[in-house]
């Protein structure tokens, strides 16, 4: 079975400072990794993505994520983060289940950037 | 090209009551997913439908049904509610129904059961 564990439920950083939240996961098959974002009273965003190739995965608004397989990790980072980076971010393995496609979230970390 | 649209945004229900939530999938994705968030969760796996039959399903009972339609809608119907279906219910649209298919969320309909 496919799990996916976010270490931290709540990231305080401030402003300008750089930032990881980190995931775990577990999957005995092929892997491919999504990090979301959710902002208050909205729906899920993806942010980006890894399905193969280069382990560094850029996205949009400044966050990348690198995965690593011997680790089973898919960190997200952000060198300086803004005010408005204040959302829950999930992360999420994708795997067939029969033949329809889900994705298997974690808890979602919680990041708060203040002044 | 249009996102993904739910509605309502919020339902008040009482429990044993029926409810149906609306989705509109993305001009083109053959694919839609359900999930439902609890507060302070992630999403869970409702179930699938890939060109207009259930293609897969999660740990949820049968009183979760779904349909999907030829014109990119598809609706969530559950019955006999019960207080632990309080939650954001997340329709997602993908262009196929394999695990590489980026799934696009809409913005939630919040189901409060009362």
């Amino acid at each position: 079975a496919q799990s996916v564990t976010q270490l931290d439920s709540q990231v305080p950083v401030f402003e300008e400072a750089p930032v990881e939240l980190r995931c775990n996961y577990s999957s005995s098959v092929s892997v491919y990794l999504f990090w979301y974002v959710q902002y208050p009273n909205q729906g899920l965003q993806l942010l980006l993505k890894y399905l193969s190739g280069s382990t560094l995965v850029k996205g949009i608004n400044g966050f990348e994520a690198e995965f690593n397989k011997s680790q089973t990790s898919f960190h997200l980072r952000k060198p300086s983060v803004h005010i408005s980076d204040t959302a829950e971010y999930f992360c999420a393995v994708s795997t067939l289940r029969g033949t329809a496609s889900k994705l298997t979230f974690g808890t979602g970390t919680r990041l708060q950037v203040t002044l | 090209e249009t996102g993904v649209t739910q509605s309502p945004t919020h339902l008040i229900k009482t429990r044993g009551q029926q409810v149906t939530l609306r989705c509109s999938s993305q001009s083109g994705h053959n694919t839609v997913s359900w999930y439902q968030q609890a507060l302070g969760q992630g999403p869970q796996f409702i179930f699938q439908y890939y060109r207009e039959e259930e293609n897969g399903r999660g740990n949820f009972p049968p009183r979760f049904s779904g349909l999907q339609f030829p014109n990119y809608s598809s609706e969530l119907n559950v019955n006999a509610l019960e207080l632990d279906d309080s939650a954001l219910y997340l329709c997602a649209s993908s262009l196929d129904r394999g695990p590489t298919d980026t799934q696009y969320f809409g913005p939630g309909t919040r189901l409060t059961v009362l």
